[in-house]
């Protein structure tokens, strides 16, 4: 069966400061992968998305950037953190193809910016 | 410009009645509708999906349906229980962007004993 892992759970950093997020797939093979953040009491918004490895697209003028490097692995960084980034970070995948489908989402990440 | 709009306030019933969540859309011409539940600190978790051609959609005691006319998608849990408490949140399956959905913002309902 597949799964998706998210980590870290809960992070607090200070602004200025780097960030890597990092989710994982296991049990399945090419899928599109996704990046949404969720403010508190709002709704998902979509960050990045990617069909392949090294494919990725952005949705929104941000200070953070998203990578690819493996099938199954996606990674949301900065540079240097914003106040407003704050928020709850969630990973998404779906089967690859033309078809959407459902979105199979991990745990989540509650990143604090301080 | 293009919307999606959930019941903002929370919808609060009685335990065994049937909730009516509603999903509305403005200059979307979705392919697809999605609903999903989300828990406190948790990620949303998939429930049920519509086609466009598809007027209702039933599993156990979820229903959801979608007027393509009206721009609306009713979700209704039947014979409700505190458990089902939890934010609903519908998503729309944006063809012309490609791979991707666009979330509402969700209403919270609470299904008291």
């Amino acid at each position: 069966s597949q799964t998706i892992h998210q980590w870290p759970a809960t992070l607090v950093q200070p602004v200025g400061s780097p960030l890597s997020l990092e989710c994982t797939v296991e049990g399945t093979s090419n899928p599109n992968l996704y990046w949404y953040r969720q403010a508190a009491g709002r709704g998902l918004q979509l960050l990045f998305y990617s069909v392949g490895i090294g494919q990725i697209s952005s949705e929104v003028p941000q200070n953070l950037s998203a990578s690819r490097p493996q099938d199954r692995q996606f990674i949301l960084s900065s540079k240097k953190l914003l106040l407003s980034d704050s928020g709850f970070y969630l990973c998404a995948w779906t089967v690859g193809g033309q078809f959407l489908g459902e979105q199979y989402f991990g745990p989540g990440t509650r990143l604090t910016v301080t | 410009s293009q919307k999606i709009e959930q019941n903002s306030e929370a919808l609060n019933i009685q335990e065994g009645k049937t909730a009516t969540l509603t999903c509305n859309y403005t200059n979307y011409s979705p392919a697809y509708l999605q609903w999903y539940r989300q828990d406190p600190g948790r990620g949303p978790v998939f429930l049920l999906l519509i086609r466009e051609n598809e007027k209702e959609k039933r599993k156990e005691r979820l229903k959801v349906t979608f007027d393509t006319t009206l721009k609306q998608s009713l979700f209704h849990i039947t014979a409700s229980q505190p458990a089902d408490s939890a934010t609903y949140l519908c998503a729309l399956d944006i063809e012309e962007y490609g791979n991707k959905l666009v979330f509402g913002a969700g209403t919270i309902l609470r299904v008291k004993s």
